[in-house]
């Protein structure tokens, strides 16, 4: 149980074309979805956190208008990344987490989904 | 500050040996903690966590992790490494409450194994 997955695991894109990232719990309904993003060699960094069908929380210095994150519903949310840039390249990941009765409980991570920009 | 220290960045040991990682945290509620696996290219598999009870949890793969509130460490350890468990290792802390319950990552621990 608790598995996630992510839609592509993999996607190239010219700069200034913007890339949609899925990300899905499968087998239970994920109140709480994060994204985070993971330079080579280095460990995670939240970007946002979104709860279904409220605007997500983005960590200091993450522009929301160039990360557009939706949670629709509870078993799926997306990042998109508008007018990307090579700069923007880069291994992003999403967890979700399933939230009992206000306890926040663990999270599961997706499989991540590798952005180049050319 | 919230924070969590990996002492080690790279370690390497051989097939069969015994395995410790280190993780020291900062945080000044009852934390919640975690160890997860990253191979390459992939994104992180839970290994184990520890919310509340005995301070010896047992995890996946034959991992197990001690937490030690006196020492704010929570230490992950294998018996026997096998050639399969080279990959990156992150700890975490996070906690029930607050408005987000967000995890702190450690910077990870690169774990090769020997042959």
């Amino acid at each position: 149980g608790a598995v996630v997955s992510q839609h592509p695991s993999r996607v190239i894109c010219k700069s200034g074309t913007s890339v949609k990232i899925e990300c899905r719990s499968l087998d239970f309904q994920a109140t709480t979805m994060f994204w985070y993003r993971q330079f080579p060699k280095q460990s995670l960094m939240l970007m946002a956190t979104s709860n279904e069908g409220s605007k997500a929380t983005y960590e200091q210095g993450v522009e929301k208008d160039k990360f557009l994150i939706n949670h629709a519903s509870l078993t799926l949310s997306t990042l998109t990344v508008t007018s990307a840039h090579p700069e923007d390249s880069s291994f992003y990941i999403c967890s979700a987490r399933w939230d009992k009765a206000g306890r926040k409980d663990t999270q599961y991570f997706g499989p991540g989904t590798r952005l180049t920009v050319l | 500050a919230q924070s969590v220290t990996q002492p080690d960045i790279h370690i390497t040991v051989s097939e069969g040996a015994s395995l410790e990682l280190r993780c020291n945290y900062s945080y000044g509620a009852t934390p919640y903690l975690f160890w997860y696996v990253q191979s390459p290219g992939q994104g992180l598999q839970l290994l184990l966590k520890y919310f509340s009870g005995d301070t010896l949890v047992q995890g996946i793969k034959g991992f197990e992790a001690e937490f030690k509130r006196s020492q704010s460490s929570f230490n992950l350890r294998k018996p026997s490494v096998h050639w399969s468990d080279a990959a990156e290792y992150f700890c975490a802390v996070g906690a029930s409450g607050g408005s987000q319950g967000n995890l702190i990552f450690g910077k990870g621990t690169k774990l090769s194994v020997k042959p």
